[in-house]
């Protein structure tokens, strides 16, 4: 099936540093998303990415789809505590079965005041 | 807040006991979608159903079913519970049949002893 590595694991950053971590994977998708889960609670969108090569903010958040359709990144800038969680990337296609999301295994982002 | 809610929010039983998790969609939405959350796989898709119709299917074990009824609300059924079944349990929604855009609930968190 389908998978998507996402890098890094885990970052343990400074208040005010900017943040980039990407996924990739050997299949094509036609839609890249991420997602933030908070401790304790349920993942939130962030972005949605429909084209290739599209680059996208949302505030702080940027997030690019590859040209190659295989992979994507998201930068934070100027990281605050509050950007404290997991982030996952996902990305979606359509299958003969029909319509699949697949999620990468997350980054862990710490920030330091 | 999503809108999703999901109860019970924790729940604790014993192997071989069964239990069911339960799910409101947010107002208007007709897919539901039923993902587990553990510490060394991330998301996993179990199930999905639009307008109480089965629509697709993930690694959802055979003793695990869900239903989704009339008024749109779903119920995760988890059976002869064994250790590794603890996890994350979360549901989603989206509008449609797609599920690029999903809300998520808070999910409920089983502990299998």
């Amino acid at each position: 099936g389908q998978q998507l590595n996402q890098s890094p694991q885990s970052m343990f950053i400074q208040e005010g540093e900017d943040v980039s971590m990407n996924c990739t994977s050997s299949s094509i998708f036609n839609t890249w998303l991420w997602y933030k889960q908070d401790p304790g609670e349920g993942p939130v969108l962030l972005i949605a990415l429909y084209k290739a090569g599209e680059l996208t903010s949302n505030g702080r958040l940027t997030a690019q789809f590859g040209i190659t359709r295989k992979d994507s990144f998201l930068n934070i800038s100027a990281s605050i505590p509050s950007d404290v969680g997991i982030y996952f990337c996902a990305g979606h296609t359509w299958e003969t079965s029909g319509s699949r999301l697949t999620f990468g295994e997350g980054t862990q982002l710490t920030v330091n005041p | 807040d999503s809108g999703v809610t999901q109860t019970p929010k924790h729940l604790i039983t014993a192997t071989g006991q069964r239990v069911t998790l339960r799910c409101s969609p947010r107002s208007g939405d007709l897919s539901v979608y039923w993902y587990q959350q553990s510490l060394d796989q991330g998301l996993q898709f179990l199930i999905q159903y639009y307008n109480g119709e089965e629509r697709a299917k993930g690694n959802i074990l055979e003793r695990f079913s869900a239903q989704q009824f009339p008024d749109l609300h779903s119920e995760l059924n988890l059976s002869s519970l064994e250790l590794g079944d603890s996890a994350l349990y979360f549901c989603a929604s989206s509008a449609g049949t797609t599920n690029e855009k999903l809300f998520f609930g808070s999910g409920t968190q089983l502990s299998v002893l």
